[in-house]
């Protein structure tokens, strides 16, 4: 059974430029979520995602949107990177009021 | 809105014990806790509902005091994979959908 999959893995973008992070639940769950985690922190809440709608949003800009598909994958996106942007962000997928799982991460470096 | 966690780090022989709590200024609908080896993604370890119940997971339990908004991880006869930071999520219901907020880490380490 599959588990979380994101992609990329590694990611180095310049300031100012656009990214998108992809992610694909594990099977069954229907609830996607986003965090960004920086080196030494704990995860930081960015949005989650249920039935293509973005139920939930943490304390970041607009400039962090994002989407899911009808199958549940999921859609980070970020433009006009900031050096601050640097950081690992994780996907965590989840059904009802169960535990996450979380997907290895796509750890995202801006120069 | 964040959890407080305490400690900040705690570092053990093996076979000792060590206590992590959480707590939050928030009501709460639900405390999950997840353990996150260096370099690798956070691992579920569970999740505790309002009631006050307890909840075990071979040698690591955990117990949620509903009125207090606070939570306790307890690692009894600690083993070497159990290094690694803990997190608790707090879970809260707003408008009716839940939002997960981690709170900062406690990192242990265990030593031979």
């Amino acid at each position: 059974d599959a588990g979380v999959t994101q992609s990329p893995t590694h990611l180095i973008k310049t300031r100012g430029q656009q990214v998108t992070l992809r992610c694909s639940p594990k099977s069954g769950h229907d609830t996607v979520s986003w965090y960004q985690q920086a080196l030494g922190q704990g995860p930081q809440f960015i949005f989650q995602y249920y039935e293509e709608e973005e139920r939930q949003r943490g304390n970041f800009p607009d400039r962090f949107s994002g989407h899911q598909f009808p199958n549940y994958s999921s859609e980070l996106n970020v433009n006009a990177l900031l050096l601050g942007d640097s950081a690992l962000y994780l996907c965590a997928s989840s059904l009802g009021g169960g535990g996450y799982t979380f997907g290895s991460g796509t750890r995202l470096t801006v120069v | 809105q964040q959890p407080v966690q305490s400690p900040q780090a705690v570092i053990l022989r093996e076979g000792e014990d060590a206590v992590i709590n959480c707590s939050s200024s928030k009501a709460l609908y639900s405390v999950h806790w997840y353990r996150q080896k260096h370099g690798e993604a956070p691992v579920f370890l569970m999740i505790l509902l309002k009631g006050g119940e307890q909840k075990g997971h071979e040698k690591i339990s955990a117990s949620f005091n509903e009125k207090k908004q606070q939570s306790s991880l307890y690692l009894t006869a600690s083993q070497l994979s159990y290094s690694g930071t803990y997190f608790c999520g707090t879970e809260y219901l707003i408008q009716g959908a839940q939002k997960l907020v981690f709170g900062q880490g406690t990192r242990l380490t265990i030593n031979p």
